[in-house]
């Protein structure tokens, strides 16, 4: 049973465009984190949201923790096409076990 | 600095026979984690180790063994692949698994092993 959605699962995105990925559950989850992962490589941390509501930002991305903890978003402003990977979404469950999202791949054409 | 070292980075094995993935962190992290990869699945968790020592189950165990003799290896064997066990094969670690340090639940995360079953 996949407790995370992520959507789109495919992007294809000119350059200089804004975009939005959302994480969707209906599990509540203690935290909540994002990955980004490149052909070859495995994921790497972004960022990590713990409390409802909470918004981070990163440069260009800006992470926000859904009020009741069960779902999230990644807002990319002005994509350029070193943000091409995979994102994954990534929840904590209670017994500090992750359970990662579904992906979202993002390809940023120049 | 290594982090985490993954092998084989490839390999291609007959249905019916056995095989180990080897794990490697040189972080002296506490806690190491086996997740396999498929397409529209995400990754998912097949076995953990708290601690050296103690391991226990994940999302998708069936089929798969682990130990966890000292911190740095973490092994997964697979004691008769069968084709529905080909996937990418991520190992992570992190430092500790704690409620109060998000700090430390960051996982770091191998280069991964691609395994064919056929």
């Amino acid at each position: 049973t996949q407790l995370l959605e992520q959507s789109p699962q495919f992007l294809s995105i000119q350059e200089g465009e804004n975009l939005t990925v959302y994480c969707n559950s209906s599990s509540v989850f203690s935290s909540l984190q994002w990955y980004r992962q490149e052909p070859g490589e495995g994921p790497v941390l972004l960022v990590t949201v713990v409390t409802g509501g909470e918004v981070k930002k990163l440069k260009r991305l800006t992470f926000q923790f859904g009020d009741a903890r069960k779902d999230s978003s990644l807002h990319i402003t002005a994509a350029q096409p070193g943000d091409t990977g995979l994102y994954l979404c990534a929840g904590a469950r209670p017994t500090y076990k992750y359970i990662f999202g579904t992906g979202t791949r993002l390809k940023v054409l120049a | 600095i290594a982090g985490i070292t993954q092998a084989p980075t490839s390999q291609i094995l007959a249905a019916g026979r056995r095989m180990t993935l080897r794990c490697t962190q040189d972080m002296r992290h506490n806690a190491m984690y086996w997740y396999r990869q498929d397409l529209g699945l995400g990754l998912r968790l097949i076995h953990y180790s708290n601690t050296a020592g103690t391991t226990g189950k994940g999302e998708v165990p069936d089929g798969y063994s682990v130990s966890r003799a000292n911190t740095d290896d973490f092994p997964l064997t697979l004691a008769s692949a069968v084709p529905s066990q080909t996937s990418v094969y991520f190992c992570a670690s992190s430092e500790r698994r704690s409620r109060l340090d998000l700090a430390k639940n960051i996982q770091y995360f191998g280069a991964g092993t691609r395994l064919s079953v056929l």
